[in-house]
């Protein structure tokens, strides 16, 4: 199946680290990725790995994945407020269309 | 570069009617692809067209259907308005694999009454 899970809420005092966890069962996987979608806009790409990478870092965001566990995490360093939003992972298949299958996003609240 | 303009921001339409609604990708983006998002039911992709041509389509009724003319602009249509119909309908262009990500336009909320 191309089930994509998040758990749908994360709350974090500013200034600590955010970890936000995505669990997919396809192992078929090619790209994931970690969109960000703020109140009332649409979805902006923050950052994609190859199912090939274990880790990628991008200034505070770095993502791990687990291949073995089918496990994909983002870690945001020194969270800010402007950073709560709603993040989404998803995932295209190999040989499929790249259309990216979604999960149903983690409600990011960061309070001072 | 300029982003991807979706066109109302905001539609009321009443049960039973059509809506249409327009989407202008990215210049020289040629892959468009129309999302369907709620609450209850999160993202649902709908269709996806590539040089005028439905490439992909999702579990949708035939009330839903789009299409892109030659200068990638895209259009999807709805027919019929259910009330379960209103949504954030977001509008994502991406290079001819798409494989590096999407990029998402600011939606369209229709509210059907």
């Amino acid at each position: 199946g191309e089930d994509v899970e998040q758990s749908l809420f994360l709350s974090v005092r500013e200034g600590d680290s955010s970890v936000i966890n995505c669990t997919y069962t396809d192992s078929s996987s090619t790209y994931l990725y970690w969109y960000k979608q703020e109140p009332g806009a649409g979805l902006q790409l923050l950052t994609y790995i190859f199912s090939n990478m274990d880790m990628k870092q991008d200034q505070r965001l770095t993502v791990l994945l687990n291949k073995k566990d089918k496990h994909l995490s983002l870690r945001i360093a020194d969270t800010q407020t402007g950073d709560s939003a709603i993040y989404f992972c998803a995932e295209t298949l190999s040989g499929g269309s790249y259309i990216p299958t979604f999960g149903r996003g983690t409600s990011l609240i960061v309070h001072p | 570069k300029a982003g991807v303009t979706q066109t109302p921001r905001y539609l009321i339409k009443t049960r039973g009617q059509q809506v249409t609604l327009s989407c202008s990708p990215i210049s020289g983006h040629r892959s468009v692809s129309w999302y369907q998002q709620t609450p209850g039911q999160g993202l649902q992709f709908l269709f996806e067209y590539f040089s005028e041509t439905q490439r992909n389509k999702g579990n949708f009724p035939g009330r839903f259907s789009g299409r892109q003319f030659s200068n990638s602009r895209s259009e999807m249509n709805v027919s019929t308005l259910e009330l379960g119909d209103s949504a954030l309908y977001l509008c994502a262009s991406g290079n001819s694999g798409g494989n590096y990500g999407y990029t998402f336009g600011s939606g369209t909320r229709l509210t059907v009454v």
